[in-house]
């Protein structure tokens, strides 16, 4: 069973479009996070939310928001993208808000913007 | 805020050679984990140290966190080719910020 699922796996799309990325957890972990990775590997956290409420918000364009329907899923829609927006996108979660818990990544949306 | 700095950023080694990577900070950190990324993959979490001067190991991979918990290492004994990948420390602030990362190229 997959413990932290996104999809899509990969995404090709043009600039100024529209487009979501979904993450869902069956570990009944309280805590989902979005992470960005560059070219260079650098993972950023973007957002961070604990039981459905936004803990975290890094300095990330409105472009991007954040969606917890619940405490499993963390949805991340982006609007107009743009080319600097390629990279890979990494939902994660932990048992608990903080940094006392092991992360949970899943295995990455990879967004390429043209 | 909390930063993490890892040396190095580059390492390549022949196989059944030694392999160590670093990871400092300027600030005392409550915490430190270490995570795998294989090429290709999504990180991995490996470990967490919590204690001054704790070291703990993994089969062949030590790790090990500073007497003034500003400092950690991770020291693998005769890579093998399965442990090429980034590895990153990540310090604990209110969330977890990851460092740059080691990238380990094994030379077969």
């Amino acid at each position: 069973d997959t413990a932290v699922s996104q999809t899509p796996k990969y995404l090709v799309t043009q600039m100024g479009n529209d487009k979501s990325i979904k993450c869902e957890q069956n570990l009944g972990h309280d805590t989902m996070y979005w992470y960005k990775q560059d070219s260079k590997k650098f993972l950023k956290i973007m957002f961070s939310y604990n039981n459905k409420e936004l803990i975290i918000n890094e300095t990330v364009p409105n472009r991007f928001s954040p969606k917890s329907p619940d405490k499993a899923h963390l949805n991340l829609h982006i609007n107009s993208l743009e080319l600097g927006d390629s990279a890979v996108y990494f939902c994660a979660s932990s048992q608990g808000a903080g940094a006392n818990y092991g992360y949970t990544f899943g295995s990455g949306t990879r967004l390429t913007v043209v | 805020g909390q930063q993490v700095m890892q040396i190095p950023q580059y390492q390549h080694v022949q196989e059944g050679e030694d392999f160590t990577t670093y990871c400092n900070s300027s600030t005392t950190l409550s915490n430190i984990q270490w995570y795998k990324q294989r090429p290709g993959g999504h990180p991995v979490f490996l470990i967490q140290l919590v204690k001054s001067g704790e070291v703990k190991k993994q089969k062949r991979l030590t790790f090990q966190f500073g007497e003034a918990k500003k400092n950690s290492s991770l020291h693998i004994t005769a890579t093998q080719t399965t442990d090429v990948g980034t590895y990153f420390c990540a310090a604990n602030d209110d969330k977890i910020i990851f460092g740059k990362g080691t990238r380990l190229h094994i030379l077969p």
